[in-house]
């Protein structure tokens, strides 16, 4: 089947730390991955996808790169800020989106 | 270009009622997608539909159901409501959903049952 597991959170950075949330998928297939990012009180926006093996997705600082033999997708930035405070998703898309549990950061100054 | 519309924002509904949620999605999109989202199980896919046909359906009982209309807005409706069906209800547009599409998420309907 196809599922997605994240890293338990909730996880507090200092601002400028570095970031990495885990992320791993289960699929049949060739999925591609997916991170959407959530704000309190706010739907999901996509912050970076991949399609393919070896394909690196980035977008505001964000990175993470498609890793087929490790089955993994994980988050990181280099520098976290205090707006970068927000609920992480990975997910992998077949005919639907499957999603993570979730990865809660807060950012302190 | 105005994003996926959801109405109404919040809703508290008591045990047995039933509810309608709205969508309207991106103009031009033709694929919408529906969430639920709980604490205790993530976001949980419900259904899909294009160009008025359900297209893809997730495991929900069947007082969970939806609808598009032939200009793509969608409405979903839960029946005898259950306490456990509290929960944030996203609705998510695509162009179409191949697997490389992304989904533009609405900001959700917040659904209390007392």
């Amino acid at each position: 089947g196809n599922s997605v597991t994240q890293m338990e959170g909730p996880v507090t950075l200092s601002e400028e730390a570095f970031l990495t949330i885990n992320c791993t998928y289960t699929a049949t297939g060739y999925p591609s991955l997916f991170w959407y990012v959530q704000y309190p009180g706010e739907g999901l926006q996509l912050l970076l996808k991949a399609t393919k093996a070896d394909d690196k997705g980035s977008n505001k600082g964000f990175e993470a790169t498609y890793r087929k033999e490790t089955t993994s997708f994980h988050l990181e930035k280099g520098s976290v800020q205090v707006s970068d405070s927000a609920v992480y998703f990975c997910a992998l898309s077949r005919n639907q989106f499957y999603f993570g549990t979730g990865t809660s950061l807060t950012v302190i100054p | 270009k105005a994003g996926v519309t959801q109405t109404p924002r919040y809703l508290i509904k008591t045990r047995g009622q039933q509810v309608t949620l709205s969508c309207s999605p991106i103009s031009g999109h033709r694929s919408v997608s529906w969430y639920q989202q709980t604490p205790g199980q993530g976001l949980q896919f419900l259904f899909e539909y294009f160009s008025e046909t359900q297209r893809n359906k997730g495991n929900f009982p069947g007082r969970f159901s939806g609808r598009q209309f032939s200009n793509s807005r969608s409405e979903m409706n839960v029946s005898t409501l259950e306490l456990g069906d509290s929960a944030l209800y996203l609705c998510a547009s695509s162009p179409d959903r191949g697997r490389d599409t992304e989904a533009f998420f609405g900001q959700g309907t917040r659904l209390t049952v007392v």
